[in-house]
């Protein structure tokens, strides 16, 4: 069974450019997760994607957005790039929906390297 | 607010020594427990996952864990190293209804032959 896939695997954008990171999740996995893994800072949680609803963010400006297609698929979208978004974007799917209880174990994708020069 | 505190940034162990990497977190109510495993630009790999019961918990590779709760600890284990397992292992604790996780700053293993 094929795990999270993410695209592209590196992405170079300069200052003040838009970005565009896609994530596929697990099949049959309804949530989606992305989180920023940047030099110094660790892991981050970004945004929560379930059943096409944003469900939860993280501490990040406005223009990190995204969304998520009827096929559960997920797009982080990144507006006004600075220096700072370089980092390693990750994306993760589980199984649990909202409604769910207990085992939303993430299951994460080899992720998206962004520079932004 | 969930935290997770990983105290060792870098270790380095022989390879066929044993390994015990640090985990403590603070959430207030039953922690949803993980340990990852990422190697040099990959994603995560889940090791092994604590939500209930045995306190004990195996994974893959031969990791496994255990939950202490009167010490809010959640310690990696292995009882013999291979060079295969130098990377860098996250600890992160989750809410147990689908949430976001929250991360340690990771602990580096470096294996020496």
């Amino acid at each position: 069974e094929a795990g999270v896939t993410q695209s592209p695997t590196h992405l170079i954008k300069t200052r003040g450019q838009q970005a565009t990171l896609r994530c596929s999740p697990i099949s049959g996995h309804t949530s989606v997760y992305w989180y920023q893994q940047a030099l110094g800072l660790g892991l981050q949680f970004l945004l929560w994607y379930d059943e096409g609803e944003e469900r939860n963010r993280g501490n990040f400006p406005p223009r990190f957005s995204g969304r998520q297609f009827p096929n559960y698929s997920s797009e982080l979208n990144v507006n006004a790039l600075e220096l700072e978004d370089s980092a390693l974007y990750l994306c993760a799917s589980s199984l649990v929906s909202l409604l769910g209880a207990g085992t939303d174990t993430q299951y994460f994708g080899p992720g998206t390297r962004l520079t932004v020069l | 607010a969930q935290s997770v505190t990983q105290p060792d940034i870098h270790i380095t162990v022989s390879e066929g020594a044993s390994l015990e990497l640090r985990c403590n977190y603070s959430y207030g109510a039953t922690p949803y427990l993980f340990w990852y495993v990422q190697s040099p630009g990959q994603g995560l790999q889940l090791l092994l996952k604590y939500f209930s019961g045995d306190t004990l918990v195996q994974g893959i590779k031969g990791f496994e864990a255990e939950f202490k709760r009167s010490q809010s600890s959640f310690n990696l284990r292995k009882p013999s190293v291979h060079w295969s397992d130098a990377a860098e292992y996250f600890c992160a604790v989750g809410s147990g209804t689908a949430s976001k996780l929250t991360f340690g700053t990771g602990t580096r293993l470096q294996v020496t032959l």
